[in-house]
């Protein structure tokens, strides 16, 4: 079965940093686009980040600012995304998911909650 | 940026239609791709390039998409369809945008 599991959640100080990890099985990773999509609590989807398949097409979104790195190692099937200067409105259950291939989503991971609070 | 707008909730019987919109500025333009989300867990996509289902989904579900307006239909609504539905589009080749999200409630 494809499976993708988050980890790497919890809890943070404001300014803080985090690295999550989703872990990726069932399918040929490195030969798909990766995506990070966030939640806050109560909210909807927001994209966060995509890689391509072998790193060289790189997006984020806007609001983030530069403070989100994602890297992916297709030797380890894991993607990554490198979290600093977290902020309150950061706090959200952050998902991977797979890139079927014409930019829709599926299948998602469980998601790894990350809250920055004092 | 690329807006798209969902009503905040739709309501109806067992048995009924539910029919769930995506508006957008020339949104018949692009591809408009649907997820299920119910409480606790993550979305499941239910319809991809407008009107295609994933294996597994039932053909109770189905999109059209057209003019400033997509549209995901459930017919022979069950209990359990109630979810929370989201649209999602790419604004530009590396931006893809979601909809606010429609909940769905089988009264």
């Amino acid at each position: 079965d494809v499976q993708l599991v988050e980890s790497g959640g919890g809890l943070v100080k404001p300014g803080g940093s985090l690295r999550l990890s989703c872990a990726a099985s069932g399918f040929t990773f490195s030969r798909f686009t990766m995506h990070w999509v966030r939640q806050a609590p109560g909210k909807g989807l927001e994209w966060v980040s995509s890689i391509g398949s072998s790193s060289s097409s790189i997006s984020y979104a806007d609001s983030l600012k530069g403070r989100f790195t994602i890297s992916r190692d297709n030797a380890k099937n894991s993607l990554y995304l490198q979290m600093s200067n977290l902020r309150a409105e950061d706090t959200a259950v952050y998902y991977c998911a797979r890139d079927r291939g014409n930019g829709d989503f599926g299948p998602w991971g469980q998601g790894t909650l990350v809250t920055v609070s004092s | 940026s690329y807006v798209v707008t969902q009503p905040p909730s739709v309501s109806v019987a067992p048995g009924q239609t539910a029919r769930i919109t995506c508006g957008g500025n020339n949104i018949g333009s692009k591809v408009v791709h649907w997820y299920q989300q119910k409480p606790g867990q993550a979305p499941v996509l239910v319809v991809y390039d407008d009107s295609d289902r994933p294996s597994g989904i039932p053909e109770r579900f189905s999109g059209s998409n057209s003019g400033n307006t997509a549209t995901l239909t459930i017919s022979r609504v069950e209990a359990g369809d109630e979810a929370e539905y989201y649209c999602q589009v790419w604004h530009s080749t590396d931006h893809p945008v979601f909809g606010g999200g429609t909940k769905v409630t089988v009264l």
